[in-house]
């Protein structure tokens, strides 16, 4: 089992470029939750997906958006990125309510 | 008042000292994680708990949902352990986690 696996890991953009995150969840699992977590700081909770809708979302503007495919993975959409956007992106996924499985994250640098 | 207390924030051991990190939080929760994050991001899940007691090798978690409280514990320290740890609660309304601050622990050979 290769567990939760992101890509890229590593992505570097322009401000006012948009970019796609990708999470392929650990098998059997059915619910993928976004976090960013800026430099120095705690993860912050994006929104979360089931059932390929969003069932709740964090405190983030709607330039970033996400979907969940039948298959369980998901993506992470961020448009017109801004250098505060800049971070460690994380994908968490767990099945009803069972422990959660990180990913190893991307960092997005956004110059 | 963050809802997620951790302490200490930063702790340096000697190997093989025993450790114990704290969380406190002050909301309803369903379960709450102890995850650990290397340097370069990813982060690991240490255990999941909801009540009692686990334990996992040197590492042992007890949770007293009542005084909403948590403590990690690392017995015999190793280097390897150098990570930041972090309490991540689940809230009883809904499924995401909320995060404590971590403790960046550093265990010295």
């Amino acid at each position: 089992d290769a567990g939760v696996t992101q890509s890229p890991t590593h992505l570097i953009k322009t401000r006012g470029q948009q970019v796609t995150l990708r999470c392929s969840p650990k098998s059997g699992h059915d619910t993928v939750s976004w976090y960013q977590q800026a430099l120095g700081q705690g993860p912050q909770f994006i929104f979360q997906y089931y059932e390929e809708e969003e069932r709740q979302r964090g405190n983030f503007p709607d330039r970033f958006s996400g979907h969940q495919f039948p298959n369980y993975s998901s993506e992470l959409n961020v448009n017109a990125l801004l250098l505060g956007d800049s971070a460690l992106y994380l994908c968490a996924s767990s099945y009803r309510v069972t422990e959660a499985f990180f990913g190893q994250g991307t960092r997005l640098t956004v110059v | 008042k963050n809802e997620v207390e951790q302490s200490p924030q930063n702790l340096t051991a000697q190997e093989g000292e025993f450790i114990t990190i704290n969380c406190s939080y002050s909301v309803g929760i369903s379960a709450l994680h102890w995850l650990q994050q290397h340097p370069g991001g990813g982060i690991v899940s240490l255990f999941m708990l909801s009540s009692g007691k686990k334990k996992h090798g040197r590492l042992i978690a007890t949770i007293n949902i009542q005084e909403k409280h948590s403590s990690l514990h690392i017995t015999a320290s190793h280097p390897r352990d150098s990570a930041v740890y972090i309490c991540a609660p689940k809230k009883s309304s809904g499924d995401k986690l909320t995060f404590g601050t971590g403790t960046r622990l550093a265990v010295r050979p």
